[in-house]
């Protein structure tokens, strides 16, 4: 049972353009949601999260919208870069006890920016 | 530099034999795990880490095992339990085990089972 849903395994964009990637779940108890950016053989890479008490946070080109009532989150990056060609992760938080808490990835979703 | 040093990037190994792979940080961060990632797959947690001698199993423990018996040391073992062992492992770090999550990954070590 998949908790952390990317339902698009990959996405072309033209550079310069919008890159929106998409994220569902299925747990409504989930704490916060992160995105990681990871490139071929290498280790996922922090970019930005929001709170669930939150509707939307911004790090420079990078912004990220949380719909509670609909379970959804994305990720958008205005303007799309080459080197923001990717695989992006989304990630949501829970508390698992005993002051742990836990992530769940999702299955990622490649991003290609067309120069 | 301040990081996660896993090794050995690559590692082949023959069914049945046991493997350990390492996972050193030198960020002074209380919490580590390990996940698994497979083609098309998101991370798996298979061990946790929020205290030196003590770990908690994540979602697919089964055929693995830990120790941390140093703060920045959190090696894991393939046994030969792993029914399919072939795989990207990623180690990582946390400075605080609250609700935000920020981990810090290695770079990863690929296991190919022979």
């Amino acid at each position: 049972d998949q908790q952390v849903k990317q339902n698009s395994p990959s996405l072309s964009v033209q550079e310069g353009r919008i890159s929106i990637l998409n994220c569902d779940y299925t747990n409504s108890m989930f704490d916060y949601f992160l995105w990681y950016k990871k490139y071929p053989a290498e280790g996922p890479t922090f970019l930005i999260s929001i709170s669930s008490i939150k509707d939307k946070n911004e790090d420079g080109r990078f912004t990220v919208f949380l719909n509670k009532s609909a379970k959804h989150l994305s990720l958008h990056i205005v303007p799309s870069q080459p080197g923001d060609s990717a695989v992006y992760f989304c990630a949501a938080s829970l508390y698992s006890g005993a002051g742990s808490y836990q992530l769940t990835f999702g299955k990622g979703t490649k991003l290609s920016v067309i120069p | 530099d301040g990081g996660i040093t896993q090794s050995p990037k690559y590692l082949f190994r023959k069914e049945g034999q046991n493997v350990t792979l390492s996972c050193e940080q030198n960020l002074n961060h209380d919490a580590m795990y390990w996940y698994r990632q497979d083609p098309g797959q998101g991370l798996r947690l298979i061990y946790y880490s929020q205290i030196v001698n003590d770990f908690q199993k994540g979602d697919i423990a089964e055929g693995y095992s830990v120790s941390r018996e140093k703060k920045e040391s959190f090696p894991l073992t393939v046994t030969s339990a792993q029914k399919n062992p072939t795989a990207f492992y990623l180690c990582a770090s946390s400075p605080r085990p609250g609700p935000t999550g920020e981990l810090f990954f290695g770079e990863g070590s690929r296991l190919t089972v022979l």
